[in-house]
């Protein structure tokens, strides 16, 4: 079973930043938070991953908070492209591919 | 490199006919994976591979599945006398464990529908 939970579903205003929740309360110390995210008919898409710090890169940032029990995905200046099943996956790191995938939480991002 | 490719994109099939699907990761990427995604649910962990080497099996995948990967390139998922219950996107992801990241890069899927 998944060991995050995320709300099922979210809006946002395109060009706002958006904000998606992920609580993973039972992780363990040496499992990673990873962000993929699936476009309708595509294959899932990394987005980014981190241990415990917070971490940037071109697409998005991730807040872990400091008892690591949640994190939240931000989407600094949202896009009609962005809608996308958004997915919070804790795994070891060198489990590379093998992801215990959730339900997600449905971005729908609006004009 | 153009990244994971799957083929075919789409198949139907008559209940009880066998169908193989093929997957071409990317290039020295010794990690492959197969996934099953039915509608509305995340995609759900089958098998992988390292090298040719087939490392874990999920529950999920039935004696009517095998997959092989025979020469640690691509790889291939068969499916044997096909139930309704089959119908589903089949995904591949490859990943490299020496990358300084281990995501994993999703092909777009084997849609399959059984009728």
């Amino acid at each position: 079973d998944a060991k995050t939970t995320q709300p099922p579903s979210m809006d946002c205003a395109e060009g706002r930043a958006a904000n998606l929740p992920c609580n993973h309360s039972t992780i363990s110390g040496n499992e990673y938070v990873y962000w993929y995210r699936q476009i309708h008919s595509q294959g899932p898409q990394y987005i980014i991953h981190g241990l415990k710090n917070n971490e940037t890169n071109e697409m998005a940032s991730l807040i872990i908070t400091e008892d690591r029990k949640s994190s939240t995905l931000i989407l600094p200046h949202a896009t009609l492209r962005d809608t996308a099943v958004y997915y919070c996956i804790v795994s070891l790191y060198n489990q590379g591919g093998k992801l215990i995938f959730g339900q997600g939480t449905e971005l729908s991002v609006k004009p | 490199d153009t990244g994971v490719s799957q083929n075919p994109r789409h198949k139907i099939t008559k209940r009880g006919q066998n169908v193989t699907f093929r997957c071409d990761p990317i290039s020295e990427h010794n990690r492959l994976y197969w996934y099953r995604q039915t509608l509305g649910q995340g995609p759900e962990f089958l098998t992988y591979f390292q090298n040719e080497a087939q490392l874990e099996k999920s529950r999920l995948l039935s004696d009517r599945f095998s997959a092989e990967r025979p020469k640690g390139s691509f790889s291939t998922l068969e499916i044997q006398r096909t139930e309704q219950g089959d119908s589903a996107m089949y995904l591949c992801a490859s990943s490299s464990p020496r990358a300084l990241n281990t995501e994993a890069f999703f092909g777009q899927g084997t849609r399959l529908t059984v009728v």
